[in-house]
């Protein structure tokens, strides 16, 4: 058990709608990190957050957004889904932004289908 | 980042020391070399880091050649349960936390 959390574990959608995945971080870790991985593009990175500010920015879709609130969990929104949004969406903790070395943990993922 | 080698698959047998091979050569003096593990869509599972001296933890050991430019991780003793991906990444310490995950190297770790 890494000490992150996501919810839901399972999500089915149709094509169109909105989802929220949720993110709560490791106790003491202020990062937090979301990255997709589907079946033909791998593990991706989206976006990272630190201490409630956006820190960098991968290939994140313009139809996706994130947030980092006061208490640290993260959530990921993802707006008119797409069949190909269909994925394993993993969230990650550090203790610190990125400077310096350090290690991420990461949560179970949700599994997002869009049918 | 720098980018990584690594061959697609490997076998091991239970209980012998499993070997994985990266190949780093275009790495600069500030890139870290970092593995991670998936084992069947789990979530990535850190296992060690390290800059040039080679490092140990209770999961592994990450031994980096004198120039930098290969390192291998090391299961000392394999067993089923390290069957996995397992992912070589570099990453400069002061460029941010992304990981850059590529393919990885399939373990499959036999009776």
């Amino acid at each position: 058990d890494s000490g992150v959390t996501q919810t839901p574990k399972h999500l089915i959608t149709a094509t169109g709608q909105r989802v929220t995945l949720r993110c709560s971080p490791r106790s003491g870790d202020l990062s937090v990190y979301w990255y997709q991985q589907s079946l033909d593009q791998g593990l991706q990175f989206l976006i990272q957050y630190y201490n409630g500010e956006e820190r960098a920015k991968g290939n994140i879709l313009e139809r996706f957004s994130a947030q980092q609130f006061p208490d640290l969990h993260s959530e990921l929104n993802l707006s008119s889904l797409e069949l190909g949004d269909s994925a394993l969406y993993f969230c990650a903790s550090s203790v610190n932004p990125g400077t310096g070395p350090s290690e991420q943990y990461f949560g179970p993922g949700t599994r997002l289908t869009v049918t | 980042d720098a980018k990584t080698t690594q061959p697609t698959s490997m076998d091991c047998a239970e209980g012998r020391a499993a070997n994985l091979p990266c190949n780093h050569s275009t790495i600069s003096g500030n890139e870290y070399v970092y593995w991670y593990r998936q084992i069947h869509s789990q979530g990535p599972q850190y296992i060690i880091h390290g800059l040039k001296n080679n490092e140990t933890n209770e999961m592994a050991s990450l031994i980096i050649t004198e120039d930098r430019k290969s390192s291998t991780l090391i299961l000392p003793h394999a067993t089923l349960r390290d069957t996995a991906v397992y992912y070589c990444i570099v990453r400069a310490y002061n460029q941010g936390g992304k990981l850059i995950f590529g393919q990885g190297t399939e373990l499959s770790v036999k009776p």
